[in-house]
């Protein structure tokens, strides 16, 4: 079983699209995020959700928009899409604790032309 | 504020060599240490984590000790294999909510 499911795994979209990412996770994890990793590698926090609740909002473009339906689930929306966008997302998610590990999913590979 | 720099990348290695990836940190506050590796295709999963000062964390033949008095947790493994080929980030955090700052990363390729 899957713990943390992205989908779609490939979005490839042209500018200005709206588009989503979906995220589920089985785990039981009250913590889910939402990074960004751009081609060579380095990766970026954007968001992250406690038990539905916004705690962690870094300098994203109000374009992007985070919704949480329940804990086990985040998406993400993104509007008017751009080339620089383009990118690898991924989910995860973790208990609120300082030593507990993040499971990621297996990325949503964004091309925008 | 929290950083994690990296020794540069890539790293080429033949198979059975010994491997050091650097990591350095600034925390403030008592970080947790961590170290994730990425295989092709996939998403991160954690290899090894240490929490306090002088903890070991190992998995899968690989190691890496908490120094604190050198700020550093660099990661070892004795005898390297192909299947070990994968992008390879250092990681710290403080705090219950905070927010996990991850290193660059570092490619790895291990030759047969």
């Amino acid at each position: 079983d899957t713990a943390v499911s992205q989908t779609p795994k490939y979005l490839v979209t042209q500018m200005g699209n709206d588009k989503s990412i979906k995220c589920e996770q089985n785990l039981g994890h009250d913590t889910m995020y939402w990074y960004k990793q751009d081609s060579k590698k380095f990766l970026k926090i954007m968001f992250s959700y406690n038990n539905k609740e916004l705690i962690i909002n870094e300098t994203v473009p109000n374009r992007f928009s985070p919704k949480s339906p329940d804990k086990a689930h985040l998406n993400l929306h993104i509007n008017s899409l751009e080339l620089g966008d383009s990118a690898v997302y991924f989910c995860a998610s973790s208990q609120p604790l300082q030593d507990s590990p993040l499971h990621f999913g297996n990325g949503t590979r964004l091309t925008v032309t | 504020g929290n950083s994690v720099t990296q020794m540069e990348g890539p790293v080429t290695l033949s198979e059975e060599a010994f491997l050091t990836i650097n990591c350095t940190y600034t925390a403030t506050g008592y970080p947790s240490l961590f170290w994730y590796v990425q295989y092709p295709g996939e998403g991160l999963q954690l290899l090894l984590k240490a929490t306090k000062a002088d903890d070991k964390g190992s998995n899968k033949g690989f190691e890496a000790t908490y120094r604190k008095e050198t700020t550093s947790f660099h990661l070892e493994k004795g005898s390297v294999q192909v299947s070990d080929s994968a992008v390879y980030f250092c990681a710290l955090q403080t705090g219950a909510n905070s927010k996990l700052t991850f290193g660059k990363g570092i490619t790895l390729s291990v030759r047969p």
